[in-house]
């Protein structure tokens, strides 16, 4: 069963834009993850909020929490053909291990 | 390079037939996990190893062995492989409360 999903599951945008993307749960969490992968690849850590925390940032990604509403979104400033990715939310419901959702194909355009 | 690392890449397999999926990492992390990726599905855990000697069932383990050999290796085995274990396999570790490190996968394919 899945803890938390992505919307949008697709997003399209011109390179310099900004690209947010949000995440739902159902469950109380201690920890919530952001992971991006590119096609073909493993997929890679972006940041670990914690349930504590209201907001995270790391270079042009900004990650927010909402524990009232169960939710996160992240943020993508300034975005490069590079970004373009999958982008998975992970949260550990209370437990150690986390649980992905399916993610939001994100295209950067040229 | 530090990370973790899975062999092979890729395999094609016949149903019925076993395999051993490897995977070691050198970041001497304590937990150890092996997730399989299926188109819109996001990742699933298959299982995983909190700390070197144990392995717990993750959400889809049927048709599914795992051996955590030492705190560096953890290994998944299919014993009869069916078209439904057509999957990409990811495997991964952490630390305790920190990001997982993921291995660039294995595509594996049973006809």
């Amino acid at each position: 069963s899945q803890q938390g999903e992505e919307d949008p599951q697709a997003l399209s945008i011109q390179e310099g834009e900004n690209a947010t993307m949000n995440c739902s749960y159902k469950t109380s969490i201690n920890n919530l993850q952001w992971y991006r992968q590119n096609s073909g690849r493993g997929l890679v850590h972006l940041i670990l909020i914690r349930s504590n925390e209201r907001e995270k940032h790391s270079g042009r990604l900004r990650v927010t929490l909402d524990t009232s509403k169960k939710s996160s979104s992240l943020l993508i400033t300034a975005s490069r053909a590079a970004d373009t990715a999958s982008y998975f939310c992970a949260t550990d419901a209370g437990g150690q291990n986390f649980v992905f959702g399916p993610g939001t194909r994100l295209s950067v355009l040229p | 390079n530090a990370g973790v690392t899975q062999t092979p890449k890729f395999q094609v397999l016949k149903t019925g037939q076993s395999m051993t999926l490897q995977c070691a990492q050198d970041m001497n992390h304590n937990s150890m996990y092996w997730y399989r990726q299926d188109p819109g599905m996001g990742l699933r855990l298959i299982y995983y190893s909190a700390s070197e000697g144990t392995t717990d069932k993750g959400e889809v383990p049927n048709g599914y062995n795992v051996s955590r050999l030492n705190k560096r290796e953890f290994s998944l085995r299919l014993e009869s492989a069916a078209p439904s274990q057509t999957s990409v396999y990811f495997c991964a570790s952490s630390a305790f409360n920190y990001g997982y490190t993921f291995g660039s996968g294995t595509r594996l394919t049973v006809v």
